[in-house]
């Protein structure tokens, strides 16, 4: 079962421009995270963003989270080519009631052209 | 890739094969798992083990099998039973669960393994 959501499922911009990605998941959190995936390569977590906090930063990352309308979004700005990457949501899930794992979206594709 | 080691990256299954899929981390992390994705979509949870000696089906566990003899290690066999096993499988740990630890389970990924078939 997928959790998270993520919209738009691609997304293509310039260098320079801000990429705004979205997700939304369907039961309650503890927490919820980003992480990205260069392709063919593992995930590289991003940041983490506690089910009581609204908004988070780290450099150019910015998370924002609604728990009310369970969503979250990712802004990077300042796009660079070096973004380009799958980027994933993923939030924490009670499984068999004996632990916690996560659940990951589908993923939104960024391509950041120079 | 941090301390996560998979191996091999490139794996190839012949018809009725079982094949074993590695994953070491030094991160001396109690909690591991195995991650299957398929073209254009998310992660898929097929197992996962929270301390050594103990491990619990995901949402996808059925042709495949684990074990978890060493805190170090959580290799992933693709039984001839999987049909369609196919894909890039990930592994994952994680420092675990119980107390404040269970609202931080960032994870960290090895490489992946792509597995094909013949």
């Amino acid at each position: 079962s997928q959790q998270g959501e993520e919209d738009p499922q691609a997304l293509s911009i310039q260098e320079g421009e801000n990429a705004t990605m979205n997700c939304s998941y369907k039961t309650s959190i503890n927490n919820l995270q980003w992480y990205r995936q260069n392709s063919g390569r593992g995930l590289v977590h991003l940041i983490l963003i506690r089910s009581n906090e609204r908004e988070k930063h780290s450099g150019r990352l910015r998370v924002t989270l609604d728990t009310s309308k369970k969503s979250s979004s990712l802004l990077i700005t300042a796009s660079r080519a070096a973004d380009t990457a799958s980027y994933f949501c993923a939030t924490d899930s009670v499984i068999n009631q004996a632990g916690t794992a996560l659940i990951f979206g589908k993923g939104t594709t960024l391509s950041v052209s120079s | 890739d941090g301390g996560i080691t998979q191996s091999p990256k490139y794996l190839f299954r012949k018809e009725g094969q079982n094949v074993t899929l590695s994953c070491e981390q030094n991160l001396n992390h109690d909690a591991m798992y195995w991650y299957r994705q398929d073209p254009g979509q998310g992660l898929r949870l097929i197992y996962y083990s929270q301390i050594v000696n103990d491990f619990q089906n995901g949402d996808i566990a059925e042709g495949y099998s684990v074990s978890r003899e060493k805190k170090e290690s959580f290799p992933l066999t693709v039984t001839s039973a999987q049909k369609n096993p196919t894909a890039f499988y990930l592994c994952a740990s994680s420092r675990g669960q119980g107390g404040v630890v269970r609202a931080k389970n960032i994870q960290y990924f090895g490489a992946g393994t792509r597995l094909s078939v013949l």
